[in-house]
């Protein structure tokens, strides 16, 4: 069974500054998926990679595919307060399966 | 073009009773699939609904079952209800198949239902 480990699982940052959030999955997965979740409300999908090398990029976040590693990787730049909330990344437990496994979720808070 | 949508948004029940909670799919999407999510926790999944048919199922009990109608709408029950049970209870859609065919398509979120069990 796929597992998923995220980490940090907290994280306090500073407006402006840089950090990259890990998502490791145990077995080969064909896709990998970051969501984002605002207190209280559902998950927003950010990014969908598709294939190993994948990078994706919407304003200040990026994420990336590293399938040999298991490794994927959300890197925010110039961190704004907006972006506080928690992050999930999810895969599929074998190829072609439409159920997801989620991480615990990276909890972000970008302080002014 | 509307997205998924999942009523009721809130519930409060007692230990025992039962509960359905309903969730319509994304326009042009005919899966659905429903996952628990505790809170602090990912979500986890329950089960996926294509073709009126169960396809796949997580690690719940069978209190948890669930039904899908010709329109691909959705329910979830959960009979027997425990205090456990209180959760964020999400539905998300999407294209059955569309992971074979390595489509971009994610699955989408509706706005969950928030089950408190007291």
């Amino acid at each position: 069974e796929l597992k998923v480990e995220q980490n940090p699982l907290f994280l306090s940052m500073q407006e402006g500054k840089n950090y990259t959030i890990y998502c490791n999955y145990s077995t080969t997965s064909d896709r990998l998926y970051w969501y984002r979740q605002d207190p209280g409300k559902s998950l927003e999908s950010l990014f969908v990679l598709l294939s190993n090398g994948a990078v994706k990029q919407e304003g200040r976040l990026m994420a990336s595919l590293d399938t040999k590693a298991r490794l994927s990787t959300l890197h925010i730049t110039a961190a704004v307060h907006d972006l506080s909330a928690t992050y999930f990344c999810a895969g599929p437990p074998q190829g072609g399966s439409e159920k997801l496994v989620f991480g615990k979720g990276t909890k972000l808070t970008v302080n002014p | 073009d509307a997205g998924v949508t999942q009523s009721p948004t809130h519930l409060i029940k007692t230990r025992g009773q039962q509960v359905t909670l309903r969730c319509s799919p994304k326009s042009g999407h005919d899966t659905v699939s429903w996952y628990q999510q505790a809170l602090g926790q990912g979500p986890q999944f329950i089960f996926q609904y294509y073709e009126e048919e169960e396809r796949q199922r997580g690690n719940f009990p069978d209190r948890f079952s669930g039904h899908q109608f010709p329109n691909y709408s959705s329910e979830l029950n959960v009979n027997a209800l425990l205090l456990g049970d209180s959760a964020l209870y999400l539905c998300a859609s999407s294209l059955f198949g569309g992971a074979l065919l390595r489509l971009a398509d994610t699955q989408y979120f509706g706005p969950g239902t928030r089950l408190t069990v007291l």
